[in-house]
């Protein structure tokens, strides 16, 4: 699987019910940030969490990083229709030589609400 | 605070032709990043630029792709002698400084090569 790799590939829920989209990467990182993409727009930072964190909050979103499964979660709670969008997560390089500007993003989960 | 502004939104160009894409990054940014979103997949990093410089070009393919971010202007993308593989949205982004802490992005220029 590649670096930043979101599962699944496409989630179809209704409005007022959670939203839960995993990823998963394979090197080590320093941070890890999840950005929401609505058709034929660009890319918007939802949240960035650090390697040290395990857990951080923003409004409606909750996102989780376990290092030792190199795997992150981003839930929505309380859904809207207005959340459908690819939801893309995207890890830096870690420590290799201190290119943690470079981004490697997923294929992304698009996320449908119904209302 | 205009964030990050990218024209055109939308280009087509023959086969052949040349392309050039534009990037005005945020106010105070000097950092700008390019990305490249083919149909169905996920951003692939191309270059990366500070005023004047090229600081990492690895993601950008050995011929025909140049980039410049001038001391004045915005930076600018240019692919030579485009085909239809080309054919992909680029994303401008950039930030206050070198690492990252949540990159703004412009809305893309969507190329077509027809």
């Amino acid at each position: 699987s590649q670096q930043g790799e979101e599962d699944p590939q496409a989630l179809s829920i209704q409005e007022g019910e959670n939203a839960t989209m995993n990823c998963s990467y394979k090197t080590s990182i320093n941070n890890l940030q999840w950005y929401r993409q609505n058709s034929g727009r660009g890319l918007v930072h939802l949240i960035l969490i650090r390697s040290n964190e395990r857990e951080k909050h923003s409004g409606r979103l909750r996102v989780t990083l376990d290092t030792s499964k190199k795997s992150s979660s981003l839930l929505i709670t309380a859904s809207r229709a207005a959340d459908t969008a690819s939801y893309f997560c995207a890890t830096d390089a870690g420590n290799s030589g201190g290119s943690n500007y470079k981004l490697t993003f997923g294929k992304g989960t698009l996320l449908t609400v119904n209302p | 605070n205009a964030g990050v502004m990218q024209n055109p939104r939308h280009l087509v160009r023959r086969r052949g032709q040349e392309a050039r894409l534009r990037c005005s990054p945020m106010k105070g940014h000097s950092h700008v990043y390019w990305y490249r979103q083919l149909p169905e997949e996920g951003l692939k990093f191309m270059v990366y630029l500070q005023k004047e410089n090229i600081i990492d070009e690895s993601g950008m393919p050995k011929e025909r792709f140049s980039a410049e971010f001038p001391k004045e202007g915005p930076s600018i993308l240019r692919i030579q002698q485009v085909v239809r593989g080309d054919s992909a949205a680029y994303f401008c982004a950039s930030s206050p400084g070198g690492t990252v802490y949540g990159y703004t992005f412009g809305s893309g220029t969507r190329l077509t090569v027809v």
